[in-house]
């Protein structure tokens, strides 16, 4: 593994099923993220973990949930898939929790809700 | 509430040099960044600046103004690679990162 990896790669998916999108890093870094990319808006973010053990809300959280077990992994879990959370999901990660570190991205799941 | 607005699409002309401007609202300021994005790929990063002035990486140099609430990121000798979206985002008083919608570069030979 270098870097993020995510999968899977894209899905469709019925509505009302469950589903987890996986993210896993090899860069060691405490904090994690996962935003959902729409046509016309910015990245927007759901969840975020500071270091394993701990997450926290972002802009979007409703319908999605996460757990951060470890360092490296970072699963996003929708319940009860709906419509309106067909999008790109991208999980990223950065080396600190504040501060100015950059995040790096996965190549992203392209998420179909049927 | 918190904003990030940069235009929708630009169009350049391949050697020439284009600037991408970036305006914010936000609920503190922690540092802005840039980021490419080419079409079906994740973002990468390209620039940060947390202090006034400009900050120069080859091609690429990226501009802020702190109490304007303004940045520009500056690209030279265009070349056609350089065609993608380019996102600014701005990590607030929480130190997450607000984002903007992209501006959409269209690179022509």
């Amino acid at each position: 593994i270098a870097g993020i990896t995510q999968a899977p790669t894209s899905q469709i998916l019925a509505a009302g099923r469950r589903m987890t999108l996986r993210c896993t890093q090899d860069m060691r870094h405490n904090a994690m993220y996962w935003y959902r990319q729409d046509l016309g808006l910015g990245l927007r973010l759901i969840h975020y973990s500071n270091t394993a053990g701990t997450t926290g809300k972002g802009e979007v959280p409703d319908g999605y949930s996460v757990s951060r077990a470890n360092t490296d992994d970072f699963p996003l879990t929708l319940a009860s898939a709906v419509p309106s959370q067909t999008s790109v999901y991208f999980c990223a990660s950065s080396g600190e929790g504040s501060g100015h570190n950059e995040q790096f991205f996965g190549p992203g799941t392209r998420l179909t809700v049927l | 509430g918190q904003n990030i607005d940069q235009p929708t699409e630009m169009t350049a002309t391949e050697g020439a040099i284009v600037q991408i401007n970036c305006t914010y609202q936000t609920s503190g300021f922690n540092g802005l960044f840039w980021y490419q994005q080419h079409a079906g790929e994740a973002p990468t990063f390209l620039s940060y600046n947390v202090l006034d002035g400009l900050e120069e990486k080859g091609r690429f140099s990226s501009f802020l103004s702190r109490s304007k609430g303004y940045s520009y990121l500056l690209l030279k000798e265009l070349q056609m690679k350089d065609s993608a979206s380019y996102l600014c985002a701005v990590k607030d008083s929480n130190y997450q990162l607000i984002w903007g919608a992209g501006t959409k570069l269209i690179i022509k030979p």
